[in-house]
């Protein structure tokens, strides 16, 4: 069962346009990371976030973590292939990120 | 600095046959993990080492599968009479320290006819 619930599970949309894909859970995270994963690969770390609130920024992706710390938004302005990927959230539990619950994933492709 | 690296990229066998994967994760990370993922999936714990203890097994970690870090550095990820159900990819991961973050291989491919 899968504590992480990512929204939408799909995206397509013409580059240049903006988009914001969510991160929700019931459960109360220490810290929360954003991967990338293309086809064949492995996820590549983005961002971690680890204070209720925050937001950090990655040149065209904005990342939040939710001021009670059980959801997070990535959003990305202006949109390019290069963007298409899957974007996994993934909660740290406790104190360390030893245990690390990924979510589904939501992916996004970026039409030239 | 190299990154995590996972041999081999793709393993395909039949039904029955044990195969073992081989993680050498980034050099001076004492933490390594294993991970399964599944198509439409993200990826699944199954186990963790810091240098050469293995602290915590998944569930999913059935008896077949056995994990071993040896001495602390690189980490081989066994299964014995392979199943339909362990087509999945096999990733690996490590950290330098429990509140730092993951960094992972790219994986292995496993596919079973």
């Amino acid at each position: 069962t899968q504590l992480l619930e990512q929204s939408p599970q799909f995206l397509s949309i013409q580059e240049g346009e903006n988009l914001t894909v969510y991160c929700n859970s019931s459960s109360v995270f220490s810290s929360l990371q954003w991967y990338r994963q293309e086809p064949g690969e492995g996820p590549v770390l983005l961002v971690t976030v680890v204070t209720g609130g925050e937001v950090k920024k990655l040149k065209r992706l904005t990342f939040q973590f939710g001021d009670a710390r059980k959801d997070s938004s990535l959003h990305i302005t202006a949109a390019q292939p290069g963007d298409t990927g899957l974007y996994l959230c993934a909660g740290g539990h406790q104190a360390g990120y030893q245990k690390v619950t990924f979510g589904i994933g939501t992916k996004l492709q970026v039409i030239p | 600095d190299t990154g995590v690296s996972q041999d081999p990229r793709h393993k395909i066998t039949k039904r029955g046959q044990n195969v073992t994967f081989r993680c050498d994760p980034i050099s001076e990370h004492n933490r390594l993990y294993w991970y399964r993922q599944t198509l439409g999936q993200g990826p699944e714990f199954l186990t963790y080492f810091q240098n050469e203890a293995q602290l915590e097994k998944s569930r999913l970690l059935s008896d077949r599968f056995s994990a071993e870090r040896p001495k602390g550095s690189f980490s081989t990820l066994e299964i014995q009479r392979t199943e339909q159900g362990d087509s999945a990819m096999y990733l690996c991961a490590s950290s330098s320290r429990g509140d730092q973050p993951q960094h992972f291989g790219d994986g292995t491919r496993l596919s079973i006819l």
